[in-house]
């Protein structure tokens, strides 16, 4: 079965910091990746996803993030976070022919000014 | 609509009674999806829709819980005899078609009704 774990519920970083974003997946098959955003009192929405066109993915507002079989890997990451990048962000996956998307717990990110 | 409406927002019940959470997913989408989040954890499946077909129920926690959508657009979410645990909020998400909707088709989810037994 699918899963993904996410590393660290609260990460808190400084404005114009890196931003990194940890997870790991664990899949049967060569899985479909995806991270979500929830900012407050929005729904969750599209960051970006892996389908096994290219394992460094581009997503909105300035994120990506790389697949990495070796090491199980789907890490977020920006360059220089800003204020408006605090939020909640999910890693999800899928497998191939499997419909349901399975979420991470989230890790909530802080931007200190 | 313009996006994914889920109504009510916040629902305060008592225990025992059953409640019903609405979805009105985006005009034309095929695919709709019903996720239940806890506080503290990410959203977890309960089911999904092709059209007005039911493909996968197995995320619905017991018998208590059933969903419908039987003209292919709106969908109803509903918990008999609530129980405290039952407390979540409940997601709605609909992608364009049903081919891998996870894979090839973004989903896109709603705000959530906030779900309270006390």
């Amino acid at each position: 079965a699918q899963s993904v774990t996410q590393l660290g519920s609260h990460v808190s970083v400084s404005e114009g910091a890196l931003v990194l974003l940890r997870c790991n997946y664990s899949s049967s098959v060569p899985p479909y990746l995806f991270w979500y955003v929830q900012y407050p009192n929005q729904g969750l929405q599209l960051l970006l996803k892996y389908t096994s066109a290219a394992t460094l993915v581009k997503g909105i507002n300035g994120f990506e993030a790389e697949f990495k079989k070796s090491e199980t890997s789907f890490h977020l990451t920006k360059p220089s976070a800003h204020m408006s990048d605090a939020a909640e962000y999910f890693c999800a996956v899928t497998k191939n022919r499997d419909d349901k998307i399975i979420f991470g717990k989230g890790t909530r990110l802080h931007i200190l000014p | 609509g313009a996006g994914v409406s889920q109504s009510p927002r916040y629902k305060v019940t008592k225990r025992g009674q059953d409640v019903a959470l609405r979805c009105d997913p985006i005009s034309g989408h095929v695919s709709l999806y019903w996720y239940r989040q806890a506080l503290g954890q990410g959203p977890e499946f309960l089911t999904y829709f092709n059209y007005e077909a039911q493909q996968d129920k197995s995320g619905l926690p017991n018998d208590r819980f059933s969903a419908e959508r039987p003209e292919g657009s709106i969908s109803t979410l509903t918990i008999q005899r609530t129980e405290q645990r039952d407390s979540a909020m409940y997601r709605c998400a609909s992608s364009l078609a049903s081919d891998r909707p996870g894979v090839g088709n973004t989903i896109y989810f709603g705000e959530g009704s906030w779900l309270t037994v006390v």
